[in-house]
């Protein structure tokens, strides 16, 4: 079936405005996991939910990130009022929620914020 | 040790020759322990997933070990080929579900 579906691929924003970053979980994954990856480095846990309930998210770095999952499937994440530094690669991955199942990556959201 | 640590940050590999490499993961709370292989331009894809101390788990010439007593795993590639050049990437799962993981070891193997 299908992958986890990022949207978009590339978003370049200029900085202070907001975006929305989707993902589009394996059909039934239960649980779903964004992260930021920096050039060269792993990625960055930034939160987690099972089901719609967002389970934890103390590595959102800021309270101008947030996401949501409302019906336990899509989800969006979004930064208001982007900073420089807010740009990287941001990933999805969704996994069955069973503690040994591996994720499930997308390809990505690259963000450049000028 | 507070986080996930790969060694080393990369390496070079001669085709044919054998390697390994190490992540150091908190031992304390642990749960479980992932490798993912990740190559340029494309999304990580899980290689294992290991919960059980002393565990080994091998996919073709790639295996792994898992100590969590002392908090290490080992990622061994057997015979090199170009084909293996990528980032490996660890993940430590703990009692709270969240995955942390390494920087990653880049694997270059040279013809």
């Amino acid at each position: 079936g299908a992958g986890v579906s990022q949207s978009p691929r590339y978003k370049v924003t200029k900085r202070g405005q907001d975006v929305a970053l989707r993902c589009d979980p394996i059909s039934g994954h239960v649980s779903l996991y964004w992260y930021r990856q920096a050039l060269g480095q792993g990625p960055e846990f930034l939160t987690y939910f099972n089901y719609e309930a967002q389970q934890d998210k103390s590595g959102l770095p800021n309270d101008r990130f947030s996401a949501e999952r409302p019906e336990g499937s899509i989800s969006t994440l979004t930064i208001q009022r982007t900073e420089q530094r807010d740009s990287a690669m941001y990933r999805c991955a969704s996994s069955t929620g069973q503690r040994h199942s591996p994720l499930h990556f997308g390809n990505g959201t690259r963000l450049t914020v000028t | 040790i507070l986080n996930v640590e790969q060694s080393p940050q990369s390496l070079h590999v001669q085709e044919g020759d054998s390697t390994n490499f190490t992540c150091s993961f908190p031992s304390s709370n642990f749960y479980a322990l992932h490798w993912y292989r990740w190559e340029t331009a494309k999304s990580p894809e899980a290689l294992f997933v290991m919960t059980l101390n002393g565990d080994e788990k091998k996919k073709g010439r790639i295996s792994a070990t898992l100590n969590t007593k002392e908090g290490y795993s080992y990622l061994y590639i057997k015979g090199s080929q170009p084909e293996d050049s990528a980032t490996y990437l660890c993940a430590r799962g703990g009692d709270d579900y969240k995955l942390s993981f390494g920087a990653g070891t880049t694997v270059t193997v040279r013809a």
